[in-house]
């Protein structure tokens, strides 16, 4: 089955520091990544989607100068998250869909997802 | 803006009982709609319902849609302890920019008491 991977699963890190988080696909070609947050007892929530190879689309309300997106090739997606504050802490959760996956039959694969802590 | 909103929000029941999970949904150019569990990490792929009246099932696992009322159940007999989990109902429909876009609901924890 397709499998998506995530480093580091759990980091964390000073206010005013920068984490990148990784988000691989490791038996599929994935056109486009999708990366979401989830905060305690939330539900997901919708960040930005990344396509390979152009600028990431990120939600209303998602600062793209904070939460950097860069889908450089079909199997790697990084999230970087500048100058972190406490309020950025969460869980980070990316999701890759299947390149030759058609028609309406859609499907996202999930990355095991990240912890961030930000003190 | 798209919603989806889960009933019940959080759910006890006894080993063996039946439980039957709410999804209702209000979104722009509709494709499809995906029932997800999610334990302690990532949520894992139940069902993609894209078609009303149309029952899927998976052992003791199902789910239907109705898209002229706008909601899906899931339904789960025989519930066992490994069943207890957060249940997200997710629409997918087009973004305004003309991609694919995942919109989740708030989940129902369900816990299953031995």
């Amino acid at each position: 089955g397709a499998v998506v991977s995530q480093h580091p699963s759990w980091v964390i890190c000073k206010s005013g520091t920068s984490v990148k988080i990784e988000c691989r696909s490791l038996d599929f070609q994935a056109t486009t990544m999708f990366w979401y947050r989830q905060f305690p007892k939330q539900s997901l929530m919708l960040m930005a989607t990344s396509n390979e190879g152009s600028k990431a689309t990120y939600e209303q309300g998602v600062e793209k100068d904070k939460f950097l997106i860069n889908h450089a090739s079909l199997t790697l997606s990084t999230l970087t998250v500048t100058s972190a504050h406490p309020e950025d802490s969460s869980f980070y959760i990316c999701s890759a869909r299947d390149l030759f996956r058609t028609g309406v039959a859609y499907e996202q694969y999930f990355g095991p997802g990240t912890r961030l802590t930000v003190t | 803006e798209d919603k989806v909103v889960q009933s019940p929000l959080s759910l006890v029941v006894h080993e063996g009982d039946t439980v039957t999970l709410n999804c209702s949904y209000e979104v722009t150019n509709f494709r499809s709609l995906l029932w997800y569990k999610q334990e302690k990490k990532a949520p894992t792929f139940l069902f993609m319902l894209t078609s009303s009246g149309i029952e899927k099932k998976s052992g003791r696992l199902s789910s239907i849609l109705d898209k002229k009322e706008l909601f899906s159940i899931l339904n789960i007999t025989a519930t066992q302890t490994g069943d207890s989990a957060i249940y997200l109902c997710a629409v997918e429909a087009i973004s305004n920019f003309g991609n694919e876009k995942l919109t989740f609901g708030t989940g129902t924890r369900l816990t299953i008491i031995p």
